[in-house]
């Protein structure tokens, strides 16, 4: 397994604030991966990021509104710009390791934008 | 469409009881996978089974996988209620890494 950690835990913001979350994994790995889950809902990827290159962002999700940092192998950072209510969600990170085909995950940033 | 549906949506039983919860997708896949999460918090990896497999044990866990009806079934037997929690089926397409995550079901086990 892995361990990762992300900060903050939760936050409440203002809307048209921006706010960074960090995920930090103990170890190095390709992939990492942030994913949102509004409240009482499944998880959708946001976006993929690679080290060394731009994220790759799934239909729906643009780089202006989630810009996405990958300064090494093992970290990641992923802003929610301009937040409005809407944004309110949990959001996760996610690294492969080992054997490539199971994702871990972190414990979540819940976020509350008033 | 949407990949990863899953049945029911929520679900209560009694502790030792069996619960058994299913998952259905649209695409081909290299593997499934089965997650838990408490109360909103970060997701736990149960189990993966690949897509030449058919079924998979882990402790009080089985999983079946018919690639013919693209569905899965999680059997959580005799549960307790620390299993209370929401369970999520994720398919891993044959497309790449990206995981595409069902709706949940929510499992309450009463005590």
């Amino acid at each position: 397994s892995a361990v990762i950690s992300q900060k903050p835990s939760r936050d409440i913001c203002q809307r048209g604030t921006s706010l960074t979350i960090q995920c930090q994994v103990d170890s190095q790995v390709t992939m990492m991966f942030w994913y949102r889950q509004q409240p009482g809902q499944s998880l959708t990827l946001i976006a993929t990021a690679n080290q060394g290159s731009e994220a790759t962002y799934e239909s729906g999700f643009v780089i202006d509104k989630f810009p996405i940092s990958r300064p090494n192998l093992t970290f990641s950072t992923l802003t929610v710009s301009n937040m409005s209510p809407e944004d309110s969600s949990i959001y996760l990170c996610s690294v492969e390791r080992g054997d490539r085909e199971t994702q871990y995950f972190g414990p979540g940033t819940r976020l509350l934008v008033l | 469409s949407q990949q990863g549906e899953e049945d029911p949506q929520a679900l209560s039983i009694q502790e030792g009881e069996n619960a058994t919860m299913n998952c259905s997708y649209k695409t081909s896949i290299n593997n499934l996978q089965w997650y838990r999460q408490n109360s909103g918090r970060g997701l736990v990896h149960l189990i993966l089974i690949r897509s030449n497999e058919r079924e998979k044990h882990s402790g009080r866990l089985r999983v079946t996988l018919d690639t013919s009806k693209k569905s899965s079934s999680l059997l959580i037997t005799a549960s307790r209620a620390a299993d209370t929690a929401s369970y999520f089926c994720a398919t891993e397409e044959t497309s790449g890494s990206r995981l595409t995550f069902g709706e949940g079901t929510q499992l309450t086990v009463n005590p």
